[in-house]
């Protein structure tokens, strides 16, 4: 599994609320990714990270924020949260070529 | 916007038949492809990469890549009905400060006993 956890597994919450979900790694992995899947859109990158403190924007990287203060922990938040954010969220490590990808577990975020 | 296109399916094929996956990329200057596959409820997962035009083999699994027609496609030998999943494509890009990964929005395939 690449050593990749995610936190939480599933959660609920409402309309407004902050919201902040956890990847962690144990390989030291310089990469890593936070993408939401959706029905009908597929895999789409929000925020990535190239090290400590460096992370970019991804492709739908509006209403959500990123953090990376140490190698193994790289989180999401989402501000305030809305209904359009509902979907399943993962977090992936890449190798050191930036190709190949390995996933977390993912998160199943509701909100309502 | 560089695009990478499935049809969404679902593609239903008996078991022991050859399935085909196939996938369009938009971006001529594409390098890098892959196939991930996903069980339902569970995260993708790679199993093939390939790089240069031609046939890729592993075990069941073939991958072939056109870079001319912008195309590449997974070939399944003696489907069996654990292939039952959704298969991701997806295309390096290099643009932007890092490049990244961009995926297509799968095509499921259902295996019948």
């Amino acid at each position: 599994d690449a050593g990749i956890t995610q936190s939480p597994r599933h959660k609920v919450t409402e309309t407004g609320t902050p919201v902040t979900l956890r990847c962690h790694q144990t390989e030291n992995h310089r990469y890593m990714y936070w993408y939401r899947q959706d029905p009908g859109h597929g895999l789409r990158l929000i925020h990535y990270s190239y090290g400590v403190k460096d992370t970019d924007k991804g492709e739908v990287s509006d209403g959500y924020s990123v953090s990376r203060s140490k190698t193994e922990d790289f989180l999401l938040t989402l501000e305030s949260a809305t209904s359009s954010q509902t979907s399943v969220y993962f977090c992936a490590i890449a190798t050191i070529d930036r190709e190949k990808l390995f996933f977390g577990s993912g998160t199943q975020l509701s909100v309502l | 916007q560089k695009e990478v296109e499935q049809n969404s399916g679902p593609l239903s094929v008996p078991e022991g038949a050859i399935a085909s996956l196939n996938c369009t990329y938009s971006d001529r200057g594409s390098q890098s492809f892959f196939w991930y596959r996903q069980y339902s409820g569970k995260s993708p997962e790679l199993i093939m990469s390939i790089y240069s035009n031609g046939d890729k083999e592993d075990g069941r699994f073939t991958a072939q890549l056109n870079k001319a027609s912008q195309y590449v496609s997974l070939l399944i030998r003696d489907s069996q009905p654990s292939d039952s999943a959704t298969y991701l494509c997806a295309v390096m890009n290099y643009g932007g400060s890092q490049g990244n990964l961009i995926f297509g929005k799968g095509t499921k395939l259902s295996v019948k006993p």
